[in-house]
């Protein structure tokens, strides 16, 4: 099936520190999404992506729709301590706009 | 705007019985809905697809049989975990989509955590 391969695995960071975050794919994604979790929780979406090179911001995260449709990065910038969770990229590929494949999600700790 | 409520948030039950969660789209309608299950510091698995009025879909390696889902309505989806093992337990996560086209977001339940005894 459909991988994505999510990286770094975990940050550990300062607070007002700025982040970033990738996850690529050997296939084409037709629409890329970022959620977050905290623990005990269920994901909650930060950011949708519809199209190729689309940049879109939701206060001090950011993210972009690779040109190439083959990858995505989400940027935090002036981390704060709520910051803290796993951040989960997800897509729906060419072939299946039903079922979302996740990545493994990158575990974010920051330091006060 | 699309809250999906999930319950119980725990629940510890005896080897051997069963155990249903419950999934609700509270502000919107959902045709399909999904039932994920994450282990400790991994990422979601996709366990099986909700359909209103029709079977569930089920994934590779998911037992139909022990993990029942049921969705009855346009707001609520059944999980019904049978005659539950040590090995059942985990953080089960339901998701609904606003079905607004292809693509459309996936928006999750706060999940169950299940403990087998």
């Amino acid at each position: 099936g459909q991988q994505l391969n999510q990286s770094p695995q975990s940050m550990f960071i300062q607070e007002g520190e700025d982040v970033s975050m990738n996850c690529t794919s050997s296939s084409i994604f037709n629409t890329w999404l970022w959620y977050k979790q905290d623990p005990g929780e269920g994901p909650v979406l930060l950011i949708a992506l519809y199209k190729a090179g689309e940049l879109t911001s939701n206060g001090r995260l950011t993210a972009q729709f690779g040109i190439t449709r083959k990858d995505s990065f989400l940027n935090i910038s002036a981390s704060i301590p709520s910051d803290v969770g796993i951040y989960f990229c997800a897509g729906y590929s060419g072939g299946s706009n039903y079922k979302l494949t996740f990545g493994k999600g990158t575990l974010l700790t920051v330091n006060p | 705007g699309a809250v999906v409520s999930q319950h119980p948030s725990w629940v510890i039950c005896k080897s051997g019985t069963s155990v249903k969660i419950e999934c609700r789209s509270l502000d919107f309608q959902a045709t399909t809905m999904f039932w994920y299950r994450q282990f400790p510091k991994q990422s979601l698995m996709l366990m099986a697809t909700s359909n209103e009025g029709s079977k569930a879909t089920y994934e590779q390696g998911v037992e139909k049989d022990k993990f029942l889902i049921n969705h009855a309505s346009l707001t609520l989806s059944t999980l019904t975990v049978t005659s539950a093992h040590p090995e059942d337990s985990s953080f089960y996560i339901c998701s609904a989509r606003t079905d607004r086209g292809p693509g459309s977001p996936l928006h999750f339940g706060n999940g169950t955590r299940l403990t087998v005894t």
